[in-house]
């Protein structure tokens, strides 16, 4: 199986700071990395695929990058709204498809 | 306009079976490029892949539960149902259905189904 580990598992910063997730694969998975947002009882949500393809009606403030084992998603300019904990999954082996540890995000 | 939701029971006792059944619209169960999985997230967890299963009728299953999940369709009902056999405590979470877009290429979760809560208690 494919281990995707996150750091940092949690952050606080304020409004209008840049932020920076990242995503570390346990073997190459070239391209095949997806990015989603989940608020407090809310479902997730797809923000970024293919590790840089910003989905449709996401913000432009939201942006990813990287390649083989080693992503990241940027924030470059923290909103309230983006209070959240964000996830990343691999879909380079699909079975299992497997996520990191998550990401929350605190403003 | 996709939309994902699941139904099932809120509440199952421990060694009983639990069937989730995710109804879907907007899209056809039968399109080849697109399959429905099942994601659980236990209380203040993360995110954990149990199953999924595609047109022609591919599925897969997580290594840990493989004996005891399954996963199925009714094309005709738009609907995509997980049993679970001999459920446990450590089985209480949400449970979500999801879309899987791009079957061929680039696979991910673009639809999400709200969630609902199993707790597994006697």
């Amino acid at each position: 199986d494919i281990e995707m580990t996150q750091s940092p598992s949690s952050l606080s910063a304020s409004v209008g700071d840049r932020v920076t997730i990242t995503c570390r694969a346990s073997q190459t998975i070239f391209s095949y990395l997806n990015w989603y947002q989940q608020r407090p009882g809310k479902a997730p949500r797809l923000l970024i695929s293919v590790a840089s393809n910003l989905e449709a009606d996401i913000p432009s403030r939201f942006s990813g990058s990287g390649y083989g084992t080693d992503f990241t998603l940027s924030i470059s300019s923290l909103q309230p709204e983006d209070s959240a904990t964000y996830y990343c999954q691999q879909s380079y082996i699909s079975s299992p498809l497997t996520f990191g540890g998550g990401t929350k995000v605190e403003i | 306009q996709v939309t994902l939701k699941e139904s099932g029971p809120v509440l199952v006792k421990p060694t009983e079976t639990l069937t989730l059944t995710c109804t879907v619209s907007g899209f056809p169960l039968a399109k080849s490029t697109v399959g429905v999985t099942w994601i659980r997230q236990p209380p203040g967890k993360a995110l954990e892949w149990l199953a999924h299963i595609f047109s022609d009728d591919e599925k897969s299953f997580t290594t840990s539960l493989k004996s005891s999940v399954d996963i199925s369709q009714d094309t005709s009902k738009s609907q995509v149902v997980l049993t679970m056999t001999n459920v446990d405590p450590v089985d209480t979470g949400t449970y979500f259905c999801a879309r899987i877009f791009g079957k061929f290429d680039y696979r991910r979760l673009d639809y999400w189904g709200q969630g609902i809560l199993v707790t597994v208690s006697s």
